[in-house]
């Protein structure tokens, strides 16, 4: 079965600092990872995945499949990247018509970016 | 321009109720799911639809059972509440099967 694991639940840094949200799974299959952000009061959002291979507002991940990772990193933390952050991975799963892909999400890491 | 909106922002049930939640999407997806999220456990799938009328337990459905009568419409039932049900419950839905798309969610507190 598959399995998303962050090992941190809380995470502060200061303005400026970098920082790194850790993320690894668990699928024997061929893997595709997100990462979705929470801001206060916000719902729910994609912040990138890694078949794009894309930089959104400054967070870059790199799939890393010896280490079985999809690690987060911005070099530079800004006060307004304070939120809570979800790895995600879409693995397939079987239904009752056959088989689909769907997201297992990870427990989540809480980021505080300090002035 | 809400795309995915779920009736009550909170709602406060007794134990023992029969507790509606309800999902509406605009986006002419197929697929919607609904999950609660707890603190350090993150999301957790209770079911999930591919098409209308059809239904698929997630990791976590029991005490729950699911409505599928429209495409645009995917309805969570807490057949009867309890107190371990508190939670915020999550909506979404995809085109695909990723890119999800959430809505607002629902923080319900049984008592």
């Amino acid at each position: 079965a598959q399995r998303v694991t962050q090992p941190e639940k809380l995470l502060s840094v200061f303005k400026g600092a970098p920082v790194e949200l850790k993320c690894n799974y668990s699928y024997s299959g061929s893997p595709e990872l997100f990462w979705y952000v929470q801001y206060s009061r916000q719902r729910l959002q994609l912040l990138l995945r890694h078949i794009s291979r894309e930089s959104i507002k400054g967070f870059t991940a790199d799939l890393n499949k010896g280490e079985t990772s999809f690690h987060l990193k911005k070099p530079f933390a800004q006060e307004e990247d304070s939120a809570m952050y979800y790895c995600a991975l879409s693995a397939s799963r079987q239904i009752s018509s056959g088989s689909a892909r769907q997201l297992t999400f990870g427990s989540g890491t809480q980021l505080t970016v300090l002035p | 321009d809400v795309k995915v909106t779920q009736s009550s922002r909170y709602l406060v049930k007794r134990t023992g109720e029969k507790v509606f939640l309800e999902c509406v999407q605009d986006m002419d997806h197929e697929n919607m799911f609904w999950y609660r999220q707890d603190p350090g456990l993150g999301l957790r799938l209770i079911y999930f639809s591919y098409d209308v009328k059809m239904k698929e337990k997630g990791d976590i459905p029991e005490g729950y059972s699911v409505s599928r009568e429209k495409k645009e419409r995917f309805s969570l039932i807490l057949e009867s509440a309890s107190t371990n049900q508190t939670s915020m419950y999550l909506c979404a839905s995809s085109l695909a099967n990723y890119g999800y798309t959430f809505g607002s969610g629902t923080r319900l507190t049984v008592v």
